[in-house]
């Protein structure tokens, strides 16, 4: 069975500049997390699916981050005009329905680099 | 204010030894608490998880001790492995409200052979 994918793998960008995240999720699981991690910490929920639907993205810095899931499968993660704060690695997750309990299987996770 | 709280940045341990790695939390609604593991270049990865209606969870050489009275658990890796060095992250949720899981800012396990 695939893991969850993500790409690209690395991204370097200038203050300003804009980047697309992808990930395609484990076959069959309806509900899709995108997490940032900083440099020595742990992972913090951005937004989270199910379907094509936001359940919830009250911790997504929404002036200049944006999400999606069109199809309930693949989600992409926008992030425009970049800071050098949003240096971190993207990570996105998918398990076989949300609530507590549930396994999150995640990605290699997207290393952004803003300078 | 940091929910779910992982006492040290990193702990080095012996080949064989025993490592403990501890953690506490702040919300009594929490009762879901896993553990991921993380290697370098990698994204965390489930390794161990228990309920708070159970107090010890076993499996392999890993092994929850939780206290919900004291709101604090600890990770126990028996026999410890060069295999072993990652980083561990413990998490929590909780079944009613918000489900959302909740990390730590990890333990960094260094196992020299």
């Amino acid at each position: 069975e695939a893991g969850v994918t993500q790409s690209p793998r690395y991204a370097v960008l200038q203050e300003g500049q804009a980047v697309s995240f992808w990930c395609d999720p484990i076959s069959g699981h309806d509900t899709l997390y995108w997490y940032q991690q900083p440099r020595d910490q742990g992972p913090q929920l951005l937004v989270y699916f199910r379907d094509e639907a936001v359940i919830d993205n009250s911790q997504l810095p929404s002036d200049r981050f944006s999400a999606v899931r069109p199809k309930g499968t693949n989600s992409t993660l926008k992030i425009q005009s970049a800071k050098q704060g949003d240096t971190a690695t993207y990570l996105c997750a998918s398990s076989p329905n949300r609530g507590a309990g549930n396994t999150l299987y995640f990605g290699e996770g997207s290393r952004l680099i803003v300078v | 204010q940091q929910q779910v709280r992982q006492s040290s940045q990193s702990l080095t341990v012996w080949e064989g030894e025993t490592a403990i790695l501890n953690c506490s939390y702040e919300n009594s609604a929490f009762d879901y608490f896993p553990w991921y593991q993380q290697f370098p270049g990698e994204g965390p990865a489930l390794l161990i998880a228990i309920r708070s209606v159970s107090d010890k969870k076993e499996d392999g050489r890993f092994t929850i001790f939780f206290n919900k009275r004291e709101k604090n658990l600890s990770l126990h890796i028996k026999d410890s492995q060069p295999g072993d060095s990652a980083t561990y992250f413990c998490a929590a949720s909780a079944s009613s409200g918000s489900w959302q899981l909740i990390f730590g800012s990890g333990t960094q396990l260094t196992v020299m052979p």
